[in-house]
């Protein structure tokens, strides 16, 4: 069963529009979640993790435990924000969403 | 910050023949090591968690025979892709954890395989 669900493969938005990219998981206890950021032709780095409760690049998560959410978010999109994005749960291991391909159109 | 390299990013092989790639934790001793595989514009996939001086967990349906994983060192674990063929070909990734379960993982760079 899968336990981190990106449901949009591609969100195409325009420069200054809010984004929101979407990640729901499955997990029993608290979670340990991240998002992680790729770059074209760059390796994968981390962009935030629930815990810190900061925002990076201007974009922030908030973990719903109701809603088994934990949603990316961002008000107004850059076209550097052009990346792929990883929702992650950690129970020990990671455990990777299928990621979102964000693009951000001038 | 903590780096993360792999060596080499690219390598193309014959079938058959066995590819060895590095991963080292630059700046950082690191207890546990992760070997990933992403196909292209998908999701990375855990092939085998990696832990000093102890064998590798892989996960279920990754070959322990075919992907050899050693980590003989707090800062170095390899893959040997033995007896490679096409539908190995692939982009592999490492990752470096310091300590604990809830360290972030650090990325390495990803060497991609291209097997002929």
């Amino acid at each position: 069963a899968q336990r981190v669900t990106q449901p949009e493969k591609l969100l195409s938005v325009f420069k200054g529009a809010p984004v929101e990219l979407k990640c729901n998981y499955s997990y029993s206890g608290s979670p340990e979640l991240f998002w992680y950021v790729q770059y074209s032709r760059q390796r994968l780095q981390l962009l935030l993790r629930h815990i810190s409760r900061e925002s990076i690049k201007g974009f922030t998560a908030d973990l719903n435990k109701g809603e088994t959410s934990f949603h990316l978010k961002k008000p107004f999109a850059q076209e550097e924000d052009s990346a792929m994005y990883y929702c992650a749960l950690s129970e020990g291991k990671l455990i990777f969403g299928q990621g979102t391909e964000l693009s951000v159109k001038p | 910050g903590a780096v993360v390299s792999q060596h080499p990013s690219r390598v193309i092989c014959k079938s058959g023949t066995s590819v060895k790639i590095e991963c080292r934790s630059l700046d950082f001793q690191a207890t546990t090591m992760f070997w990933y595989r992403q196909f292209p514009k998908k999701s990375l996939m855990l092939m085998a968690t990696s832990n000093e001086g102890s064998k590798a967990t892989y996960e279920q349906g990754v070959e322990k025979d075919k992907f050899l994983i050693n980590h003989a060192s707090l800062t170095l674990s390899t893959l040997t892709v033995t007896s490679a063929h096409p539908e190995d070909s692939s982009f592999y990734i490492c990752s470096a954890q310091l300590t604990s379960s809830t360290d972030t993982q650090y990325f390495g760079p990803g060497t991609r395989l291209t097997v002929l």
